[in-house]
């Protein structure tokens, strides 16, 4: 276990659904990182929090919003999402130790959107 | 347990020399696939190379080889004649077959020296 706590694990929602990702850690880390990996596709940084300031917005739409109300919990909230958004969504949190960074992934949730 | 263990969190190159990078992996599935990411300073991941549990021959990319001894659980990326352009995060991960999860290491903070 890497200390990153995600919820749900799977989530299944209809196109017209609200619903938010939760990201946790008590690591102390102050970055955060939300990555979408799509099926056959590679890895792809969606937001970048440090010091829960947005930092990096890789154009992602807007029915993705996220959140930062401390440097332990990030939140990624979902509206009217496509089928395409299909996916599973990976939080991370960094760390510098020893003059380098490290970077902890959580499990990820693996979202269906009907 | 950690799935996927990088042990390097930071590690120095020569420029034009080669450079390799240790990935270890735990897993009972018989049918995974390995990959390796690198992450620039811009925080995008960019998928650099995969090996499939299956896969008689070792992965290679232009620079890129993926050193696999499936025997010792071990997936060590070796990038040959190092540029300043490598200096960046590198992300080993597992995808396995059984519940397709993705699993990540800590990462490893190459720097490239002139």
């Amino acid at each position: 276990e890497t200390g990153v706590t995600q919820t749900p694990r799977h989530l299944v929602m209809g196109m017209t659904n609200k619903k938010s990702l939760k990201c946790e850690q008590h690591l102390g880390h102050n970055a955060m990182y939300w990555y979408k990996q799509s099926a056959k596709k590679p890895l792809e940084l969606m937001f970048v929090y440090s010091l829960e300031e947005r930092v990096e917005n890789n154009s992602v739409p807007s029915r993705f919003s996220p959140e930062c109300p401390n440097s332990s919990h990030l939140f990624l909230h979902l509206h009217t999402l496509q089928p395409e958004d299909s996916a599973l969504y990976l939080c991370a949190s960094r760390r510098l130790a020893g003059g380098v960074y490290e970077q902890f992934f959580g499990p990820g949730t693996r979202l269906t959107v009907l | 347990a950690q799935k996927i263990t990088q042990t390097q969190p930071g590690m120095f190159v020569q420029e034009k020399e080669a450079v390799t990078l240790d990935c270890t992996y735990d897993t009972s599935d018989p049918s995974y696939g390995l990959f390796w990411y690198k992450q620039p300073s811009s925080g995008e991941m960019i998928f650099l190379i995969y090996q499939g549990s299956y896969d008689q021959q070792n992965a290679t990319e232009g620079r890129y080889s993926l050193n696999f001894q499936k025997a010792r659980k071990s997936a060590n990326l070796v990038i040959s004649a190092s540029q300043l352009g490598d200096s960046a995060m590198y992300f080993c991960a597992m995808r396995t077959r059984v519940g397709n999860q993705f699993y990540f290491g800590t990462g490893t903070s190459l720097t490239v020296i002139p």
